[in-house]
């Protein structure tokens, strides 16, 4: 069964500063990984999405790196804003998703 | 934009009571699911749906059931509610890519459901 950890599981900045999230799978036979924000109370927001074949995905300020044979990937949020705290959560299919727990990130202004 | 939709952001149910959440995406996906969220246990897969009238068990399905009758819609109803159902409860849908892949999944609002 595949196993999804986040590390940290919290996280405070003051802004500005770049912030780096972890993610990491058991299995490497995957389709796809994805990243999505939640908001206190809220649904999730997809973020990106990175197919098994490719190495890196770009949105703006977040950068998201894949690396299926150490089972790792890596998402960077550039310049942070005290609008970016939210918990970032990664998940990973095939075919369903697996979830890590997230992690949850303050941006001190 | 896809949209998913939740029949209510907040309910409050009784112990023993029939419950049913509504799940609505305008997108024609083909897959749509079910999970739950609780503090400190992350997101858990109930349900999910390939396709009209078909259904799968997640990790967690002990407790509930799923209809599919329109692409559009995926029910999920807890036919006893009980305390230990208290959660918020997420639907998402996505296409499907060959081989039993799924593409993107887009989540709806959640519902935060109370029993008592």
């Amino acid at each position: 069964k595949q196993e999804v950890t986040q590390i940290p599981a919290a996280l405070s900045v003051p802004e500005g500063e770049n912030l780096v999230l972890n993610c990491s799978f058991t299995d490497s036979a995957i389709y796809n990984l994805q990243w999505f924000r939640q908001d206190p109370g809220k649904g999730l927001t997809s973020l990106l999405l990175i197919q098994s074949s490719q190495r890196e995905q770009t949105s703006g300020r977040l950068n998201a790196s894949l690396d299926k044979s150490s089972g790792r990937s890596t998402l960077y949020i550039a310049a942070s804003q005290p609008g970016d705290s939210a918990t970032y959560l990664c998940a990973v299919s095939p075919p369903e998703l697996s979830f890590g727990a997230g992690t949850t990130v303050t941006v001190r202004a | 934009d896809v949209k998913v939709t939740q029949s209510s952001r907040y309910l409050v149910k009784r112990t023993g009571e029939k419950v049913f959440l509504e799940c609505v995406q305008d997108m024609d996906h083909e897959n749509m699911f079910w999970y739950r969220q609780d503090p400190g246990l992350g997101l858990r897969l109930i349900y999910f749906s390939y396709d009209v009238k078909m259904k799968e068990k997640g990790d967690i399905p002990e407790g509930y059931s799923v209809s599919r009758e329109k692409k559009e819609r995926f029910s999920l109803i807890l036919e006893s509610a009980s305390t230990n159902q208290t959660s918020m409860y997420l639907c998402a849908s996505s296409l499907s890519v060959g081989a039993g892949g799924i593409y993107e999944q887009y989540f709806g609002p959640g519902t935060r459901l109370t029993v008592t």
